[in-house]
Formats: structure tokens, C-alpha cells, sequence
């Protein structure tokens, strides 16, 4: 069936170092949203991507859509303690949407 | 405007009682969604509707039902509770369907955490 990893799930950084997060997808994607957790809460919508090569970006935050629409990334710039969470990317292949496992991101200030 | 209001926030079960999980959204979305989250494990989908009378299965349909009688509401309902589904459950609600080009942002309820004993 459809998968959609992401990697790495965790990832411990010093604050002001820069952070990534990827997403694969094993079938061609209509589109790839992302959403943010903070810890105890619900995911909150970031960015959506449909199109091919696409790279939009939020402040510090990079999202980036791969040439065969398989896979995306979001890329931050210098971390603070409020970038704390997880990440999650939403993969829509057409038919359905498919949640990656998410990547939970530490701030060691 | 409430956007996606879930009830209960916490409950503890015990194994083989049954219950429902509340879920209520005041957008008008057409599309609703259960989802688990267990550690290491992300958001996987249990059921979805396309719309009021429409319903279908997830990733990990077993154990759970649900119906949509009408466009505000999606209950979830656990037949026979297993500690098994221990899980946070989140429902989400979204004006697009799954579909091409772009889509409209999946909405959130504020989860409820089910402990089963």
C-alpha cells in the first residue's frame, strides 16, 4: 500500500543550528502539505506545495517539493526554542491523504 | 466559530466496554477523518467520509465504526475496547476532498487521550 516516510524521526539540536526534515513517497503525489505539533497539542497546517519543484518559504522555514513529486523537505534556518514540535508532512496522492510518521524536533537552548 | 470541537478529552475504559468518541465541526466541510497517534507511529487514518452518508476505511479500520448522518458530525464508535487502542484519537475536517492540484488545510480537533485498562 501507500507509504510515506519521513526522516529522521527524531532529531536533537542546538539552538541557532539548522534542522531537516524529509518526505518520501513511493507513488507521485498531487500535492504535499505540512503541519506542526507542539508537544501536547494538535497538528496546525504550515505550508501546502503542489507544484513540481516548487520551493516556497515562511521567516526561517524552507519547504521544497522534488522535481517527480515523490518527495519534500522543510528545511529551518537557526532554530529557537519555539520551533519545538513535531513536523508532519500530508502526501495527497489523488485518491487519499497519507500522514509521514513525523519527526520530532528538540531545541537544547 | 469553534472549528472542530472533540469530546471527551481524556477517558479511561475498561477492556470490552464500548463507547463514542464525539466529533462536531461548524465549517461546512464535506470531508472528516479519524485519526490515531500512537509513538513512533505519526497520524494513521482509522475511517474518513466524503460527506453526510458517506463513509470508508482507513489504515486501521479494526475495532472501530463510524457514520455521518449529517454534514457537522462524525462519531467514533469503540465495539469492544482492547488496551490495544490506548491511543490519542484526532479528528480532522477539511473543505477539499482528496483530489488534484491544491487543497484546502485539514482543520483539528484538540484530540482525546483513551487509556484502556
Amino acid at each position: 500500500g501507500q507509504q510515506v516516510m519521513q526522516i529522521p524521526q527524531y532529531q536533537h539540536v542546538q539552538e541557532g543550528e539548522d534542522f531537516t526534515t524529509y518526505c518520501n513517497s513511493s507513488t507521485t503525489l498531487s500535492n504535499i502539505q505540512w503541519y506542526k505539533q507542539r508537544p501536547g497539542g494538535h497538528p496546525v497546517f504550515l505550508i501546502q506545495l503542489v507544484k513540481s519543484g516548487e520551493v516556497k518559504k515562511q521567516k526561517r522555514l524552507t519547504f521544497q517539493f522534488g522535481e517527480a513529486k515523490k518527495n519534500s523537505s522543510l528545511h529551518i534556518t537557526a532554530t529557537q526554542t519555539t520551533d519545538v514540535g513535531t513536523y508532519f508532512c500530508l502526501a495527497n496522492t489523488g485518491n487519499q491523504f497519507y500522514f509521514g510518521t513525523g519527526t520530532s524536533l528538540t531545541v537544547i537552548p | 466559530n469553534a472549528g472542530v470541537t472533540q469530546t471527551p478529552k481524556f477517558q479511561v475504559l475498561k477492556t470490552g466496554q464500548s463507547m463514542t468518541l464525539q466529533c462536531a465541526q461548524d465549517m461546512n466541510h464535506e470531508y472528516m477523518s479519524w485519526y490515531r497517534q500512537d509513538p513512533g507511529m505519526g497520524l494513521r487514518l482509522i475511517h474518513y467520509s466524503v460527506g453526510a452518508g458517506i463513509t470508508d476505511q482507513g489504515e486501521v479500520p479494526n475495532g472501530y465504526n463510524v457514520s455521518r448522518s449529517t454534514t457537522e458530525d462524525f462519531p467514533l464508535r469503540l465495539l469492544s475496547a482492547a488496551p490495544s487502542q490506548t491511543s490519542v484519537y484526532f479528528c480532522a475536517s477539511s473543505f477539499s476532498l482528496p483530489g488534484q492540484g491544491a487543497q484546502q488545510p485539514q482543520h483539528f480537533g484538540d484530540g482525546t487521550r483513551l487509556s484502556i485498562l
